[in-house]
């Protein structure tokens, strides 16, 4: 089945204390992005990458890490994560970058306290 | 900051109505123009897309108006039904790849 899996789907965590969510796609797509989602703000943006070792930043991509180092695989990387980024976090991939639909994991509830 | 601008926030119509969700946007960069419908608890999924050299695309009950010059698009439900209540969000592209949502409109269709 094609889709994009994300781990974990829930995660409470402490100020400061490393964490990495990761993000896999099993379709094959050059495209893979990152998303955090917040009450009235809609889905903002955090990286993208188009392609293997490219990476970009996205509207929001302070305190935030990526990498992108197989195809398949677009981890996030919060080195010290802070309460302000507590929300609701979601990967998407596309066959390219535009013109091509995105599709998205299930989310990764995130609370920082 | 790039800005995509989506009204109404919430929207409730009755089975059978027409709701139309409006957005805006200010880069003239942007080229892509998805909508993408998002459920409880679960990631968003793209409903239907337009770029600005066409000034409507229809995809079943569901039809993108495009105003370029205007820098506006809008989404509207032919015949709603209540299957159809979701947060609907508006987007742009630019061709770097960059995507920007709207904030969401809350959509609810009343038996």
């Amino acid at each position: 089945e094609a889709q994009v899996t994300q781990n974990p789907r829930y995660l409470i965590t402490v100020t400061g204390k490393k964490l990495t969510v990761t993000c896999s796609q099993n379709m094959n797509h050059e495209y893979m992005s990152w998303y955090r989602q917040d009450p009235g703000l809609g889905l903002r943006q955090i990286y993208y990458s188009m392609n293997v070792e490219v990476t970009d930043k996205g509207d929001v991509p302070e305190g935030y890490k990526v990498s992108r180092k197989e195809k398949r695989n677009f981890p996030l990387i919060l080195e010290s994560p802070s309460p302000n980024q507590t929300s609701l976090y979601f990967c998407a991939s596309s066959l390219s970058a535009i013109g091509y639909e995105q599709y998205f994991g299930p989310g990764t509830r995130l609370t920082v306290t | 900051q790039q800005q995509v601008k989506q009204s109404p926030q919430s929207l409730i119509v009755q089975k059978g109505g027409i709701p139309i969700i409006n957005c805006a946007y200010e880069n003239t960069a942007f080229d892509y123009f998805p909508w993408y419908q998002q459920f409880p608890g679960k990631g968003p999924a793209l409903l239907i897309a337009i770029r600005p050299d066409v000034s409507e695309k229809k995809e079943g009950r569901f039809t993108i108006s495009f105003n370029k010059s205007a820098k506006q698009f809008s989404l509207h439900i032919m015949d709603s039904q209540p299957g159809d209540s979701a947060t609907y969000f508006c987007a742009a592209s630019l061709d770097t790849g960059q995507l920007t949502f709207g904030s969401g409109t809350q959509l609810t269709v009343l038996p």
